[in-house]
């Protein structure tokens, strides 16, 4: 069975930092581009970071580059989310989710606010 | 950066009544491979976002064959043919085509 299990969240005060893992299990995690995805409360979905099976190619929304970086352990079949310099519209639940959104987590929230 | 765009954006449905949700992406979501890589998703209250329809119109395993995708190009529809109770939640359409990937605004279904 497929598991995508986030953790890292919590209440951070606005230019803080966070990081974020998933840990997956049930598939081979190094076939996959991963992404991480998020909801602000009562919002729709956005699209935060992909990175490609190996690594080697990264890409961000234009809201958070330079500020968050994406990352994987394909040893520990874990996803990352490193984020910098928080700001309050950065709060929302931050979904893991597989390829183009073939599995997702339960989700994390992050609470931007002093 | 490709905008999604859903009609409607508020879905009132008798039970056992068919269902239509329209989104339409601002650019071709044809990629260079061939595929076009529009989704469809169903998020329930509480929950988090479930694919049910990948690439236009191929239903994702355990997915009711009540749920059907059709379209090309820039145009596409996700249909219900007879809505029951466990359909109500927002549905969002997705491409996968171009970066960043993007969402449309979501379709709230909820039975009259």
């Amino acid at each position: 069975e497929v598991q995508l299990v986030e953790s890292g969240g919590g209440l951070v005060q606005p230019g803080g930092s966070l990081r974020l893992s998933c840990a997956a299990s049930g598939f081979t995690f190094r076939s996959y581009l991963m992404n991480w995805v998020r909801q602000a409360p009562g919002k729709g979905l956005e699209w935060v970071a992909n990175i490609k099976q190996d690594g080697s190619e990264k890409y961000y929304v234009d809201s958070v580059k330079g500020r968050f970086t994406i990352s994987r352990d394909n040893a520990r079949n874990s996803l990352y989310l490193q984020m910098n310099s928080l700001r309050a519209e950065d709060t929302a639940v931050y979904y893991c989710a597989r390829g183009r959104g073939s599995y997702w987590g339960q989700g994390t929230l992050v609470t931007v606010s002093s | 950066d490709v905008v999604m765009t859903q009609s409607p954006l508020s879905l009132p449905v008798t039970l056992g009544q068919p269902a239509s949700i329209s989104c339409r992406s601002s650019q071709s979501l044809v990629y260079s491979d061939g595929n076009t890589y529009l989704n469809w998703f169903q998020q329930r209250p509480g929950q988090s976002p479930r694919r049910l329809i990948y690439k236009v119109s191929n239903r994702d395993s355990g997915v009711p064959d009540r749920f059907s995708g059709s379209g090309s190009g820039t145009d596409f529809t996700l249909k219900i043919s007879r809505v029951e109770a466990e359909d109500v939640g927002i549905y969002y359409c997705m491409q996968g085509t171009h970066w960043p990937y993007s969402f449309g605004q979501g379709t709230k279904l909820e039975i009259k």
